[in-house]
Protein backbone atom coordinates (compact mmCIF):
# COMPACT_ATOMS: atom_id res chain seq x y z
CA UNK A 1 0.00 0.00 0.00
CA UNK A 2 1.67 3.22 -1.10
CA UNK A 3 1.73 6.38 1.00
CA UNK A 4 0.51 8.40 -1.77
CA UNK A 5 -3.04 7.24 -3.78
CA UNK A 6 -3.33 7.03 -7.29
CA UNK A 7 -6.01 6.03 -9.27
CA UNK A 8 -5.26 3.12 -11.18
CA UNK A 9 -5.95 3.77 -14.10
CA UNK A 10 -7.27 6.54 -16.64
CA UNK A 11 -8.54 7.25 -20.12
CA UNK A 12 -9.16 9.55 -23.02
CA UNK A 13 -9.32 9.76 -26.42
CA UNK A 14 -6.22 11.42 -28.72
CA UNK A 15 -6.22 15.28 -28.61
CA UNK A 16 -8.45 15.35 -25.54
CA UNK A 17 -7.05 16.40 -21.72
CA UNK A 18 -6.74 14.11 -18.73
CA UNK A 19 -5.69 14.37 -15.17
CA UNK A 20 -3.92 12.16 -12.77
CA UNK A 21 -4.51 12.92 -9.24
CA UNK A 22 -1.98 12.21 -5.87
CA UNK A 23 -3.10 12.27 -2.63
CA UNK A 24 -1.22 12.77 0.50
CA UNK A 25 -0.55 14.43 3.67
CA UNK A 26 1.15 16.88 5.30
CA UNK A 27 4.43 14.91 6.38
CA UNK A 28 4.83 14.14 2.36
CA UNK A 29 3.05 16.57 -0.32
CA UNK A 30 1.90 19.51 1.97
CA UNK A 31 5.69 20.06 2.71
CA UNK A 32 7.93 18.79 0.21
CA UNK A 33 7.93 19.17 -3.69
CA UNK A 34 6.13 16.67 -5.49
CA UNK A 35 7.63 15.38 -8.80
CA UNK A 36 5.89 13.03 -11.31
CA UNK A 37 7.32 10.44 -14.03
CA UNK A 38 6.47 8.95 -17.03
CA UNK A 39 7.59 5.01 -17.30
CA UNK A 40 7.04 3.98 -21.53
CA UNK A 41 6.40 0.06 -21.20
CA UNK A 42 9.82 -2.17 -20.91
CA UNK A 43 11.93 1.37 -20.18
CA UNK A 44 12.86 3.02 -17.03
CA UNK A 45 10.97 5.91 -15.83
CA UNK A 46 11.75 9.41 -17.16
CA UNK A 47 11.24 13.26 -15.16
CA UNK A 48 8.01 14.69 -16.43
CA UNK A 49 7.58 17.68 -13.62
CA UNK A 50 9.98 18.34 -10.26
CA UNK A 51 9.35 21.07 -8.02
CA UNK A 52 5.26 20.66 -8.13
CA UNK A 53 5.18 22.26 -11.53
CA UNK A 54 8.44 22.79 -13.54
CA UNK A 55 9.29 21.08 -16.53
CA UNK A 56 12.63 19.54 -17.38
CA UNK A 57 14.09 21.25 -21.07
CA UNK A 58 12.92 18.64 -23.72
CA UNK A 59 9.45 18.31 -21.68
CA UNK A 60 6.66 19.33 -23.97
CA UNK A 61 4.03 22.21 -22.69
CA UNK A 62 1.21 19.25 -22.78
CA UNK A 63 3.09 18.40 -19.50
CA UNK A 64 2.13 20.35 -16.41
CA UNK A 65 1.72 19.68 -12.75
CA UNK A 66 0.18 21.66 -9.91
CA UNK A 67 -0.03 21.16 -6.09
CA UNK A 68 -2.76 22.28 -3.11
CA UNK A 69 -2.32 21.26 -0.13
CA UNK A 70 -1.44 17.65 0.31
CA UNK A 71 -2.71 16.86 -2.77
CA UNK A 72 -1.18 17.10 -6.89
CA UNK A 73 -1.90 17.05 -10.12
CA UNK A 74 -0.45 15.85 -13.68
CA UNK A 75 -2.61 16.97 -16.50
CA UNK A 76 -1.80 16.16 -20.34
CA UNK A 77 -3.31 17.79 -22.85
CA UNK A 78 -3.22 16.94 -26.75
CA UNK A 79 -3.41 13.54 -25.60
CA UNK A 80 -1.20 11.27 -28.34
CA UNK A 81 -1.12 7.46 -28.83
CA UNK A 82 2.62 7.95 -27.73
CA UNK A 83 1.51 9.05 -24.40
CA UNK A 84 0.07 5.89 -23.09
CA UNK A 85 2.27 4.99 -20.11
CA UNK A 86 2.59 4.51 -16.28
CA UNK A 87 2.84 7.86 -14.61
CA UNK A 88 3.80 8.10 -10.58
CA UNK A 89 4.30 10.93 -8.82
CA UNK A 90 7.14 11.03 -5.94
CA UNK A 91 7.69 12.98 -3.02
CA UNK A 92 9.91 13.07 0.38
CA UNK A 93 8.22 12.44 3.27
CA UNK A 94 9.90 14.25 6.60
CA UNK A 95 8.48 12.10 8.95
CA UNK A 96 9.46 9.12 7.91
CA UNK A 97 13.07 10.67 6.34
CA UNK A 98 12.06 8.48 2.79
CA UNK A 99 11.19 8.90 -0.48
CA UNK A 100 7.90 8.06 -1.72
CA UNK A 101 5.50 7.20 -5.04
CA UNK A 102 1.98 6.69 -5.78
CA UNK A 103 0.96 3.52 -6.66
CA UNK A 104 1.51 4.47 -10.21
CA UNK A 105 -2.15 5.15 -13.07
CA UNK A 106 -2.59 3.18 -16.53
CA UNK A 107 -3.17 5.91 -18.72
CA UNK A 108 -4.94 4.56 -22.03
CA UNK A 109 -5.61 6.67 -25.04
CA UNK A 110 -8.50 5.31 -26.42
CA UNK B 1 25.66 13.37 -21.50
CA UNK B 2 24.26 11.91 -18.11
CA UNK B 3 24.79 7.67 -17.57
CA UNK B 4 24.43 5.75 -15.26
CA UNK B 5 25.17 2.27 -15.71
CA UNK B 6 24.37 -0.62 -12.76
CA UNK B 7 25.44 -3.94 -12.54
CA UNK B 8 25.84 -6.68 -9.70
CA UNK B 9 22.37 -8.38 -10.15
CA UNK B 10 21.36 -11.59 -10.93
CA UNK B 11 20.03 -14.65 -8.81
CA UNK B 12 20.92 -15.68 -5.46
CA UNK B 13 19.58 -17.81 -2.74
CA UNK B 14 17.56 -16.60 -0.18
CA UNK B 15 19.38 -15.39 2.79
CA UNK B 16 21.94 -14.89 0.68
CA UNK B 17 24.28 -11.74 -0.54
CA UNK B 18 24.81 -9.29 -3.15
CA UNK B 19 26.17 -5.89 -3.70
CA UNK B 20 25.19 -3.93 -6.39
CA UNK B 21 26.94 -0.41 -7.89
CA UNK B 22 25.99 2.12 -10.22
CA UNK B 23 28.87 3.74 -12.25
CA UNK B 24 28.15 7.72 -12.89
CA UNK B 25 29.62 9.61 -15.98
CA UNK B 26 28.54 13.04 -17.21
CA UNK B 27 27.87 15.02 -13.89
CA UNK B 28 29.78 16.13 -11.02
CA UNK B 29 29.05 13.27 -8.80
CA UNK B 30 29.78 14.39 -5.47
CA UNK B 31 27.49 17.14 -6.22
CA UNK B 32 24.54 15.50 -6.14
CA UNK B 33 22.60 13.44 -3.62
CA UNK B 34 21.74 9.27 -5.59
CA UNK B 35 19.16 6.64 -4.87
CA UNK B 36 18.58 3.31 -5.43
CA UNK B 37 14.32 2.46 -6.72
CA UNK B 38 13.33 -0.91 -7.08
CA UNK B 39 10.59 -2.08 -9.06
CA UNK B 40 9.12 -5.85 -8.80
CA UNK B 41 7.75 -7.46 -11.75
CA UNK B 42 4.50 -6.39 -12.79
CA UNK B 43 4.52 -3.51 -9.74
CA UNK B 44 4.94 -0.27 -9.64
CA UNK B 45 8.17 1.78 -8.21
CA UNK B 46 9.73 1.62 -4.72
CA UNK B 47 12.02 3.90 -3.07
CA UNK B 48 14.61 1.30 -1.57
CA UNK B 49 17.57 4.19 -0.06
CA UNK B 50 19.18 7.15 -0.49
CA UNK B 51 22.49 8.94 0.20
CA UNK B 52 23.59 12.66 0.46
CA UNK B 53 26.49 14.13 -1.96
CA UNK B 54 29.09 13.42 1.61
CA UNK B 55 27.04 10.69 3.18
CA UNK B 56 26.41 12.96 5.58
CA UNK B 57 22.09 11.97 5.31
CA UNK B 58 21.25 8.11 4.46
CA UNK B 59 17.65 6.86 4.71
CA UNK B 60 16.39 3.41 3.78
CA UNK B 61 12.57 1.69 3.51
CA UNK B 62 11.56 0.39 6.34
CA UNK B 63 11.16 -2.95 4.04
CA UNK B 64 14.84 -2.86 4.06
CA UNK B 65 16.02 -0.90 6.95
CA UNK B 66 18.40 -3.37 8.94
CA UNK B 67 19.87 -5.23 6.05
CA UNK B 68 20.48 -3.32 3.50
CA UNK B 69 23.46 -0.75 3.15
CA UNK B 70 23.51 2.15 0.68
CA UNK B 71 27.24 4.08 0.31
CA UNK B 72 29.54 5.95 -2.45
CA UNK B 73 32.59 6.73 -3.72
CA UNK B 74 32.88 10.11 -4.96
CA UNK B 75 36.28 9.33 -5.98
CA UNK B 76 35.37 6.59 -8.65
CA UNK B 77 31.87 8.13 -9.61
CA UNK B 78 30.25 5.26 -7.93
CA UNK B 79 27.48 4.20 -5.89
CA UNK B 80 26.52 0.64 -4.06
CA UNK B 81 24.08 -1.06 -2.36
CA UNK B 82 24.61 -3.82 0.05
CA UNK B 83 22.09 -6.24 0.23
CA UNK B 84 22.05 -8.70 3.32
CA UNK B 85 19.53 -11.57 4.60
CA UNK B 86 17.38 -11.10 1.13
CA UNK B 87 14.19 -12.39 0.60
CA UNK B 88 11.73 -13.38 -2.03
CA UNK B 89 10.58 -10.63 -2.12
CA UNK B 90 13.45 -8.72 -2.58
CA UNK B 91 13.04 -9.46 -6.46
CA UNK B 92 13.05 -6.63 -8.24
CA UNK B 93 14.68 -4.63 -11.14
CA UNK B 94 16.51 -1.79 -9.30
CA UNK B 95 17.65 1.17 -10.68
CA UNK B 96 19.90 3.70 -9.38
CA UNK B 97 18.75 7.22 -9.35
CA UNK B 98 20.14 11.00 -9.25
CA UNK B 99 18.09 13.65 -7.50
CA UNK B 100 18.67 16.71 -8.76
CA UNK B 101 19.81 18.48 -5.29
CA UNK B 102 22.89 17.40 -2.92
CA UNK B 103 20.66 16.67 -0.37
CA UNK B 104 18.19 13.83 -0.02
CA UNK B 105 14.82 15.27 -1.68
CA UNK B 106 13.85 12.11 -3.98
CA UNK B 107 13.76 14.15 -7.09
CA UNK B 108 15.27 12.08 -9.65
CA UNK B 109 16.18 13.63 -12.97
CA UNK B 110 17.98 11.09 -14.22
CA UNK B 111 17.94 7.02 -14.30
CA UNK B 112 19.58 3.69 -15.28
CA UNK B 113 18.53 1.14 -16.86
CA UNK B 114 18.44 -0.74 -13.69
CA UNK B 115 19.89 -4.46 -13.13
CA UNK B 116 17.25 -7.18 -12.34
CA UNK B 117 17.79 -9.16 -8.70
CA UNK B 118 16.17 -12.05 -8.56
CA UNK B 119 16.28 -14.04 -5.35
CA UNK B 120 15.17 -17.86 -5.25
CA UNK B 121 16.11 -20.93 -4.10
Amino acid sequence: QSVLTQPPSVSAAPGQKVTISCSGSSSNIGNNYVSWYQQLPGTAPKLLIYDNNKRPSGIPDRFSGSKSGTSATLGITGLQTGDEADYYCGTWDSSLSAGEFGGGTKLTVL
Amino acid sequence: EVQLVESGGGLVQPGRSLRLSCAASGFTFDDYAMHWVRQAPGKGLEWVSGISWNSGSIGYADSVKGRFTISRDNAKNSLYLQMNSLRAEDTALYYCAKDKGWELRATFDYWGQGTLVTVSS
